[in-house]
């Protein structure tokens, strides 16, 4: 069965250092997400994205955070100056289609912030 | 703003049925789904149900929609120890354009007595 992969599992990166968070979405969807997850808390929307742009964002995707789909296989969450608040699971996902009854999520990169 | 609520911990017996209950606040909610998370696993979609269905089942799986009251409901019948997990309900709101993320309740950890 198709899968979304991500990269890396767990990475640990100091207060103010810049991080990328890498995704191999299903080859053949067109949408993609990252979501995340602060430990105990709910998954949380960030950003979607289709067509080399964002579509819709959170307001929890301030200026911090940016996306990339840097070739035609991988989808990129890249945070600045990281925070110990940005501390959580990032979840990447992607459909097919807008409005889709499936979308599919990645095993999530797990960062800490220390 | 979209709210999903679940109940923390539902504790059932092997070879139970499981009912786990979730309420939304959305009524422009197009699809509703349950992911179930494993330890250290990503979202895995189990099943979706259409705004227009009342009622979903898939193997062991049934999925209640009763969309006055805004309640969804899975119900996991013969419950397994490997149905151990967290399970999300989720929504996605009918946003007529942008490729609006899904809100997410806590998740309902499931244990499984043997």
């Amino acid at each position: 069965e198709p899968e979304v992969t991500q990269t890396p599992s767990h990475q640990v990166t100091q207060m103010g250092q810049e991080v990328i968070l890498r995704c191999v979405p299903i080859s053949n969807h067109l949408y993609f997400y990252w979501y995340r997850q602060i430990l105990g808390q709910k998954v949380e929307f960030l950003v979607s994205f289709y067509n080399n742009e964002i579509s819709e964002k959170s307001e929890i995707f301030d200026d911090q955070f940016s996306v990339e789909r840097p070739d035609g296989s991988n989808f990129t969450l890249k945070i600045r100056s990281t925070k110990l608040e940005d501390s959580a699971m990032y979840f990447c996902a992607s459909s097919e289609y807008l409005q889709t009854d499936t979308i599919y999520f990645g095993e999530g990169s797990w960062l800490t912030v220390v | 703003g979209e709210d999903v609520e679940q109940s923390l911990f539902l504790s059932v017996r092997e070879g139970d049925s499981s009912v786990i209950n979730c309420t939304y606040t959305d009524s422009s909610s197009t699809y509703l789904y349950w992911y179930k998370q494993e330890p250290g696993a990503g979202l895995q979609l189990l099943t979706y149900i259409f705004s227009n269905m009342d009622m979903k089942q898939d193997q062991r799986l049934t999925v209640l929609l009763n969309k006055k009251d805004k309640h969804l409901s899975l119900r996991i019948a013969d419950t397994q120890t490997g149905d151990s997990a967290i399970y999300f309900c989720a929504e996605s709101p009918n946003s007529g354009g942008g490729a609006d993320g899904l809100t997410f309740g806590k998740g309902t950890h499931l244990i499984i007595q043997p």
